[in-house]
């Protein structure tokens, strides 16, 4: 079973400044979708990003971004300029491709701090 | 724009007690999924659907059902609700098996006391 590992539960950074969040995974899968997902104090999720295991290019999302290493199974978000609207968990996901079902990871709580 | 549409948003349930919790969706979306989501956790798969009248079990399906008679709706039911099924529930779809992502409702927050 694949399995989906955020090791910082708690993260802070200052207003506009960059912070990374972490995500492993396990996973014997060649083909796969990575994503990450938002949830302010709303509940809401929220699509943050999403990457296809088998494009090597990582992917950006305005001040969101990520590095994909699939040998290493990693996935870390990098928030750019953050704003104090980041506040939320971020949690990161795991699909593989023409699956049927989504894993998360425990999540981490980010704290934009003005 | 309704995406999909969760009710009730906040329930409180007594031991012993029975509920079903709504889901539908307008999005034509084959696959539907229910999570839970306890403090401070993750999201764990209850059940899901491929389509209607198709359903399976997740990670944690015990002290649930679901039915799915239509492609627009995936109730879940509580049998016998306990305090540890306290938590918040997320219905969610996605348009069918490569489409990746997942569209989520608000939320149900549901107590047993």
């Amino acid at each position: 079973a694949q399995t989906v590992t955020q090791s910082q539960p708690e993260m802070s950074v200052q207003e506009a400044e960059t912070v990374t969040l972490s995500c492993t995974y396990d996973t014997s899968e060649n083909n796969y979708y990575l994503f990450w997902y938002k949830q302010p104090p709303s509940r809401q999720m929220i699509l943050v990003i999403r990457q296809e295991a088998y494009k090597q290019q990582n992917a950006t999302e305005n001040r969101f971004s990520v590095n994909f290493q699939k040998a290493a199974k990693s996935f870390s978000l990098k928030i750019s300029d953050s704003q104090l609207g980041d506040t939320a968990m971020y949690f990161c996901a795991f699909m593989k491709y023409i699956q049927d079902d989504m894993r998360f990871g425990a999540g981490t709580r980010l704290t934009v701090k003005p | 724009n309704a995406g999909v549409t969760q009710t009730p948003k906040f329930r409180i349930l007594k031991i012993g007690q029975s509920m079903t919790l709504q889901c539908t969706q307008d999005m034509n979306h084959n696959y539907m999924y229910w999570y839970r989501q306890d403090p401070g956790m993750g999201l764990k798969l209850i059940y899901y659907s491929v389509g209607a009248g198709i359903t399976d079990k997740g990670e944690v399906p015990n002290g649930y059902n679901v039915s799915r008679s239509t492609t627009e709706d995936f109730p879940l039911r509580l049998e016998l609700a306990a305090p540890s099924q306290t938590s918040v529930y997320f219905c969610a779809s996605r348009q069918g098996a490569t489409s990746g992502e997942l569209f989520f409702g608000e939320g149900s927050r549901l107590t047993v006391l």
